[in-house]
């Protein structure tokens, strides 16, 4: 059974930073393309980026809103994701998920909220 | 970027009721679309990929139709628990898109 867990979340002053991470489980992590996405409370869905496979040179794709300061990395051996957010803005609230949308295949954790507010 | 256009972004339905929510793309994204249920406080669940593949698990009440720009979502006869809300998402090309959502209310 595939399984994502993140964690990480909490509250940040705006400008600030915070890493969430994924671990995920019950597929082979390697293999797989992962994605970041965001719901802002009582928003739709917003996604952030994207990490492909070591087979695709772990390259990134990323939203605009977040370019140039949000960073995605894996760690193969590990089976997790991460997220680097800096220059956090109020805007970035929301809770974040850790997914699986490669090919339309639908995997998504259960999310972990960021705050940023002074 | 694709911007994905769902309608209508709520309405109210009885159970029993078939109901059609639409996506439109804009621009062709051929058939690469997905659609996924939200209940309050969970993460969004997978119905449909491939504009008309019924992902595993998934009741058959639920269909998926269109390709290009257009794209419904159908649900054949609505049961209490498909009361959520509903987005359309692309997969074609980055950045990946999704519709705004629509909430189906009980009447």
């Amino acid at each position: 059974e595939v399984q994502l867990v993140e964690s990480g979340g909490g509250l940040v002053q705006p400008g600030g930073s915070l890493r969430l991470s994924c671990a995920a489980s019950g597929f082979t992590f390697s293999d797989h393309y992962m994605d970041w996405v965001r719901q802002a409370p009582g928003k739709g869905l917003e996604w952030v980026g994207r990490t492909r496979n070591k087979a695709n040179s772990y390259t990134t794709e990323y939203a605009a809103s977040v370019k140039g300061r949000f960073t995605i990395s894996r760690d193969d051996s590990k089976n997790s994701l991460y997220l680097q957010m800096n220059s956090l803005k109020t805007e970035d609230t929301a809770v974040y998920y850790c997914a699986r949308l490669q090919g339309g295949s639908g995997y998504w954790g259960q999310g972990t909220l960021v705050t940023v507010s002074s | 970027a694709i911007r994905m256009t769902q309608s209508p972004s709520s309405f109210s339905a009885s159970t029993g009721d078939r109901v059609t929510i639409t996506c439109r793309a804009s621009q062709g994204i051929s058939s690469y679309l997905a659609w996924y249920q939200q209940k309050p406080g969970k993460a969004p669940k997978l119905l449909i990929y491939a504009a008309s593949t019924l992902q595993s698990g998934v009741p058959s009440r639920f269909s998926g139709s269109g390709s290009g720009t257009d794209f419904t979502l159908t649900i054949s006869c609505l049961q209490s628990e498909d009361f959520a809300t509903y987005y359309c998402q692309q997969y074609y090309s980055y950045p990946l898109t999704f519709g705004q959502g629509t909430k189906v209310e009980i009447k």
